[in-house]
């Protein structure tokens, strides 16, 4: 089965400072993929990045940041220098490549706030 | 480029009332598309996808059902809706081989 947990489920942090979304995901395909997704206030779900399971390359753009280590089964997500903008809820997601329908498998999702 | 469109935005509707929401994607032929729902509060649950016309499947047995009409159009249908169908619904279209989901901007209704 598989399964992603998202287990901070708010944080809240001052404008400027640095902030880590943990996701950990289990899966039995060896061939995946793992997705960020923002949803702020509106309710949009607006795409961040995708990562595919065979390729371990972190990935920086801008002030966002991904740590992919298949190891420990993690895709943590860091926001540098976060702005009020960033306030929003993240979620992470799995799809399994060898599933035709490639259907996400969504965490929770982790709230944060970035105050002034 | 390609759009997704969902109407309504917003619904008010009572226990018992029929329902149809309507999601039209732009720009793009033979699409995956699904239809997601969020709880207040919660995570997302795949509800429906299909991965051609006349094709739907179903993910959560429930009071709702779904049809693919057109390459293009998904839609969403209850016959009588109940309280615990309120939420906010998500279409999404997947293009491409990597199986990239975009979402539209969603429907929020309200069972009362």
């Amino acid at each position: 089965a598989q399964k992603v947990t998202q287990a901070q489920t708010e944080i809240s942090v001052v404008e400027k400072e640095d902030v880590t979304l943990d996701c950990v995901y289990e899966t039995r395909d060896t061939t995946y993929y793992l997705f960020w997704y923002k949803q702020p206030p509106s309710g949009e779900l607006v795409f961040l990045i995708r990562r595919n399971s065979f390729d371990e390359q972190n990935e920086i753009s801008g002030r966002y940041s991904w740590n992919f280590q298949k190891s420990t089964s993690s895709f943590n997500f860091t926001i540098t220098a976060s702005q009020v903008v960033d306030s929003a809820v993240y979620f992470c997601a799995l799809s399994a490549a060898g599933d035709s329908s490639y259907k996400l498998i969504f965490g929770s999702g982790t709230r944060l706030l970035v105050r002034p | 480029s390609q759009t997704i469109h969902q109407w309504p935005a917003t619904l008010v509707q009572p226990v018992g009332s029929p329902l149809s929401l309507e999601c039209t994607v732009e720009g793009t032929s033979n699409p995956n598309l699904y239809w997601y729902r969020q709880a207040a509060g919660r995570g997302l649950q795949l509800l429906f996808y299909s991965v051609g016309i006349g094709q739907i499947s179903s993910e959560v047995p429930q009071n709702l059902s779904a049809s693919r009409p057109q390459d293009r159009q998904f839609i969403l249908s209850s016959k009588k809706l109940l309280l615990s169908d309120s939420g906010f619904y998500l279409c999404a279209w997947k293009g491409g081989t990597w199986g990239t989901q975009y979402f539209g901007p969603g429907t929020r209704l309200l069972v009362l």
